[in-house]
């Protein structure tokens, strides 16, 4: 069975700051995974996704995430902090046997400091 | 010319009454899904439909009830409503294999039962 999770629940970062939000996953087939954004009081939106492809995926707003199957991490980061970035942030994942279901991580939450 | 739309955006009722939730999806995808977002973001799973057929069903009461009169639309109705039902309700829609695709979200209804 797919699972995910996302390590610390809240970052803070200052402004033009390295951002790094932490995704853990567990499948035991070859995996999709997804990060997702959602600012307050709408729906999630997607940033990038893996699948099987490029380790590396370019995501939309500059973020970017690197598959690594040997550590089974998929983290998101992006080199320089903007205020517009601060949302929730959930990592996802799914996989074929895994009937239409998508795992989703707890959330974390990214906060930008000026 | 929204992808995913939902009705209402806000929904406040008493105890005891039945309400109803309805999503669209103007992206020609085959899966749409109900999730429930509660106070903490937790996003989990509650019911899914691939071309009209029920396909995820999770632990959730009977009170509610999914339909899905053609593949463009997902209803949820509620009956009986409880406190503990106050969340925001998102619907989605994706494509591919197993809905393997990524998933696109709705803006989400947030029910609050007093």
């Amino acid at each position: 069975a797919q699972s995910v999770t996302q390590l610390g629940s809240h970052v803070s970062v200052s402004e033009g700051a390295l951002v790094l939000l932490r995704c853990n996953y567990s499948s035991s087939v070859p995996p999709y995974l997804f990060w997702y954004v959602q600012y307050p009081n709408q729906g999630l939106q997607l940033l990038l996704k893996y699948t099987s492809a490029a380790t590396l995926v370019k995501g939309i707003n500059g973020f970017e995430a690197e598959f690594k199957k040997s550590e089974t991490s998929f983290h998101l980061t992006k080199p320089s902090a903007h205020m517009s970035d601060a949302a929730e942030y959930f990592c996802a994942v799914s996989d074929r046997g895994g009937g239409f279901k998508t795992i989703f991580g707890a959330g974390t939450r990214l906060f930008v400091k000026a | 010319d929204t992808a995913v739309s939902q009705t209402p955006k806000y929904l406040v009722t008493q105890m005891g009454n039945d309400k109803s939730i309805k999503c669209e999806q103007n992206l020609g995808h085959d899966t749409m899904y109900w999730y429930k977002q509660d106070s903490k973001k937790f996003l989990k799973i509650m019911f899914s439909y691939n071309n009209k057929e029920l396909i995820i069903n999770e632990t959730v009461p009977n009170r509610f009830s999914p339909k899905s009169p053609d593949k463009a639309h997902l209803n949820l109705h509620i009956n009986s409503l409880e406190l503990g039902d106050s969340a925001v309700y998102f619907c989605a829609s994706s494509s591919g294999q197993e809905g393997l695709g990524e998933q696109y979200f709705g803006p989400g209804t947030r029910l609050t039962v007093t």
